[in-house]
Order: C-alpha cells, then structure tokens, then sequence
C-alpha cells in the first residue's frame, strides 16, 4: 500500500539557518504530496502540495518540488525562524481518498 | 479556504462514560469525512473514513464498537468514544475534502481527551 518516509527528528537550527526535511514516498499511480505543519496543542494546517510531477509548492518561504524519478518531496526553506517551530507532516493521497501521513519531524528553531 | 470545525478541542471524562467529538464542515458540503488519532510526538493515523448516510469504514484493528461514527449531514460527522479508559486518552482529528478542491484535506482543530 501506499506509504510516506520521512526524515527522523528532531531538528534543531538556530535562527536563519538553511532548512531540509527528506521525505519520500511509496504509491501507485500518481498521488498529490502535502507538507502539513502542526503548532502545539492545534490540528494540522496546509504548508504546501504538488499534484504532478516537477510541480514545485511554496508557501510562507519553504519550497518542495514533486521528484517522481527519486519519489520525493523535500521540504527546504532558505532561512529559518523561530515562529517555525512546529512538527512537520508529509504527506500523499489520492483523489477522494484518505492521506497517509509521514512519522512527523519536530522541528526547534533557536534565536 | 474551506473551514473545519471540530468541537471539544479538550475533554477529561471519566473512565468508563462516552465522550462526543464533532466535526462540522463550514462551508461546503462533505459526503466523506476522516477520522485520526496521533499518540504523542506520533504521526496520524487514520481510524476511520465516516460516509453520510451509509455506514462508516474502519481501519484494521479499530473496534468499531468502541469508536462509533455517525455522519447524519453532510455537514457533521461525530465520533463517540464509547465506555472509556485511560488508554484511550489521545488526540482524535478529523478531516474532510471540499469537492470543491478534491485534492485538498481540510482538518479540525483536534480534539484532545483525557480518560482519567
């Protein structure tokens, strides 16, 4: 079936440092691929998607572009905040289906 | 964007009483909704995927007993944590797709409950 690897946390940056969290991703057909962010005590919210191949997502600074040859979803931001603070999800579905989500990645960004 | 509202985001109850959780779609009409649950610093794992007006579909290994989901509109889905205990304590989220962005999942807020 359809699954999500994802890059172990924890992440800890400091302050505007570069951000890379590996995500790859085991399906049939051609899925869409989400990165969800989740801040503490809430639900998760929208990051990013691409629905198709060298479709790149972006979104308040962070970037991820659908590699169907390596089947990955790397999500990159150039210079981290400590408002990122948050666990990170990756994610893939089919149309109409439910999501199969990544293990989650913590991310700590230090002043 | 399309707006999911899920309601209690935090509930203690004692062990053995039932607990609710609603999930209401805002502003669109949503024949399927997504129940989750995420154990602590884990990632989400789907329970069930609720249908309006037929029957819920549950994951291997949930008791649909326990968990009872009834999506009565196709603006409400509820879980009823029937009968319970500590270990059920956990954060239950749940999601819808807008038709009208059918790629897209929308999800509540989360629900925290804490069976003492």
């Amino acid at each position: 079936g359809d699954s999500v690897t994802q890059m172990e946390g924890p992440v800890t940056l400091s302050e505007e440092a570069f951000l890379t969290i590996n995500c790859t991703y085991t399906a049939t057909g051609y899925p869409s691929l989400f990165w969800y962010v989740q801040y503490p005590g809430e639900g998760l919210q929208l990051l990013l998607k691409a629905t198709k191949a060298d479709d790149k997502g972006s979104n308040k600074g962070f970037e991820a572009t659908y590699r169907k040859e390596t089947t990955s979803f790397h999500l990159e931001k150039g210079s981290v905040q400590v408002s990122d603070s948050a666990v990170y999800f990756c994610a893939l579905s089919h149309n109409n289906n439910d999501m199969r989500f990544g293990a989650g990645t913590r991310l700590t960004v230090k002043p | 964007g399309a707006v999911v509202s899920q309601h209690p985001s935090r509930v203690i109850c004692k062990s053995g009483t039932s607990v609710k959780i609603e999930c209401r779609s805002l502003d669109f009409q949503a024949t399927t909704m997504f129940w989750y649950r995420q154990f602590p610093k884990q990632s989400l794992m789907l329970m069930a995927t609720s249908n309006e007006g037929s029957k819920a579909t549950y994951e291997q290994g949930v008791e649909k007993d326990k968990f009872l989901i009834n999506h009565a509109s196709l603006t409400l889905s509820t879980l009823t944590v029937t009968s319970a205990h500590p270990e059920d304590s956990s954060f239950y989220i749940c999601s819808a797709r807008d038709p009208r962005a059918s790629t897209e999942a929308f999800f509540g807020q989360g629900t925290r409950l804490t069976v003492v």
